[in-house]
């Protein structure tokens, strides 16, 4: 059973770069679509983008210019880089992971990992 | 971007009671329609996707329909557990966007 695991720090200062990392286990990151989306305190989730596990990616134009999301298919590992973070950043990141990019849905989910934007 | 609007936000119901939610696209999303669980301090659940089919695992009780922009989810006969907030989700096109949310509470 496929397994995802959120990791990193859970402050950020602000106008500094957010970095999460996702661990799979339990199966291959191979041949699907890494999702990362989040949740501010109270709010409803926000899609920021996906790597396939070739390494292309598609991102929210809200947030692109400030979006990094890579791959390492030998640690079984992706990861989300957000530069320039306000406290409007501050939220629940999770990862997630999609079977296909034909209706894009999140099958398998982190627990998530709550990072605050505070100086 | 694709808007996702829910109706109703929030609701009270009985255990017992059947409900339904709805969900409508600002543009035909065809049956790229997708319905997730989220409890409070959890991650979303998948509960349903392509509108209609149930992700493996969760109960029959459990029903989605529609197509094109309307689409509606609905729990046969509530149970206690089922008391959540429920998202739908446009999977047709990037950026995928969610409804604003449906809290089910206990009346």
């Amino acid at each position: 059973q496929v397994q995802l695991q959120e990791s990193g720090p859970g402050l950020v200062k602000p106008s500094e770069t957010l970095s999460l990392t996702c661990t799979v286990s339990g199966g291959s990151i191979s041949y699907y679509y890494w999702t990362w989306i989040r949740q501010p305190p109270g709010r409803g989730l926000e899609w920021i983008g996906f790597i396939y596990s070739s390494g292309s990616t598609n991102y929210n134009p809200s947030l692109k210019s400030r979006v990094t999301i890579s791959v390492d298919t030998s640690k079984n590992q992706f990861s989300l880089k957000l530069s320039s973070v306000t406290a409007a950043d501050t939220a629940v990141y999770y990862c997630a992971r999609a079977p296909s990019d034909v209706n894009y849905y999140m099958d398998v989910w982190g627990k998530g990992t709550t990072v605050t934007v505070s100086s | 971007d694709i808007q996702m609007t829910q109706s109703p936000s929030s609701l009270s119901a009985s255990i017992g009671d059947r409900v339904t939610i709805t969900c409508r696209a600002s543009q035909s999303i065809s049956n790229y329609l997708n319905w997730y669980q989220q409890k409070p301090g959890k991650a979303p659940k998948l509960l349903i996707y392509a509108a209609s089919i149930l992700q493996t695992g969760v109960p029959s009780r459990f029903s989605g329909s529609g197509s094109g922009t309307d689409f509606t989810l609905t729990i046969s006969s509530l149970q206690s557990e089922d008391f959540a907030t429920y998202y739908c989700q446009q999977g047709y096109s990037t950026p995928y966007t969610f409804g604003q949310g449906a809290k089910l509470e206990i009346k």
